[in-house]
C-alpha cells in the first residue's frame, strides 16, 4: 500500500519563527510532489510544488526534497497567524493520482 | 490561473433524494478531474477519477452507481449523490488536473457540503 506519512501536530510555532514540517513517503516511484494548506472548513490550496531534489523557495515557503530518503519537507519562516492551517502533504507516482497524508496541523501564536 | 469552481457550495437534502454538484475549471481545460470526500478532521479520501469521454474510474470501497460521474466536456465534471443517506453527509472537493510547462499540478475547488437529514 502506498503511503504518505505526516505528524498529526499541532505544531505550535511562535510568531515570525520558523515552522518545519515533514513527509515521508514509500512509493520509491514518486515522481511529484505537492504541499497544499487547508484552513478549517475550507478546501486545500496548492502552495508549492517540487519534483527533483534540492530545495525550492517561494516567499515565505521552502520546499525540501531527498528522493534517496523518501523525504520532502515544508520551511515556513517568519510564520504568520494566517499561517495557521493544516498543511497536506500529496505524492504523485505514475499515473494521475495524488496520494495524501493525513496533514499536521499548524498553530502561530501572537 | 488555475481556477475551479464548484456549485453549490452547501446543500441540505432529505433523505433519499438525489444531489448534483457541479466542478467546473474556468480558465483551463481539464481532461482528468478528480472526486474527493472529506470527514470532519479527517484527510481527504479520493472518491474517482473523471476522464473526459470516458467512464470514470471509481476506488475502491466506492459504489459507482450511488455516486454517478458524468465529464462531458473539458471544464465540466457532475457528480451526483443518488438516493442520498444521512451517511453521505459530508464536504465533497472536486479538482482539475492542470499540465502545462511540463509540469502536472491538481488545484481544487472550494467544496460542497452536503448535510443529508
Amino acid at each position: 500500500q502506498k503511503e504518505v506519512e505526516q505528524n498529526s501536530g499541532p505544531l505550535s510555532v511562535p510568531e515570525g519563527a520558523i515552522a518545519s514540517l515533514n513527509c515521508t513517503y514509500s512509493d520509491r516511484g514518486s515522481q511529484s510532489f505537492f504541499w497544499y494548506r487547508q484552513y478549517s472548513g475550507k478546501s486545500p490550496e496548492l502552495i508549492m510544488s517540487i519534483y527533483s531534489n534540492g530545495d525550492k523557495e517561494d516567499g515565505r515557503f521552502t520546499a525540501q526534497l531527498n528522493k534517496a530518503s523518501q523525504y520532502v519537507s515544508l520551511l515556513i519562516r517568519d510564520s504568520q497567524p494566517s499561517d495557521s492551517a493544516t498543511y497536506l502533504c500529496a505524492v504523485k507516482a505514475a499515473g494521475n493520482k495524488l496520494t495524501f497524508g493525513g496533514g499536521t496541523r499548524v498553530l502561530v501564536k501572537p | 490561473g488555475a481556477v475551479v469552481s464548484q456549485h453549490p457550495s452547501r446543500v441540505i437534502c432529505k433523505s433519499g433524494t438525489s444531489v448534483k454538484i457541479e466542478c467546473r475549471s474556468l480558465d483551463f481545460q481539464a481532461t482528468t478531474m478528480f472526486w474527493y470526500r472529506q470527514f470532519p478532521k479527517k484527510s481527504l479520501m479520493l472518491m474517482a477519477t473523471s476522464n473526459e469521454g470516458s467512464k470514470a474510474t471509481y476506488e475502491q470501497g466506492v459504489e459507482k452507481d450511488k455516486f454517478l460521474i458524468n465529464h462531458a466536456s473539458l471544464t465540466l465534471s457532475t457528480l451526483t449523490v443518488t438516493s442520498a443517506h444521512p451517511e453521505d453527509s459530508s464536504f465533497y472537493i472536486c479538482s482539475a488536473r492542470a499540465t502545462s510547462g511540463g509540469t502536472d499540478t491538481q488545484y481544487f475547488g472550494p467544496g460542497t457540503r452536503l448535510t443529508v437529514l
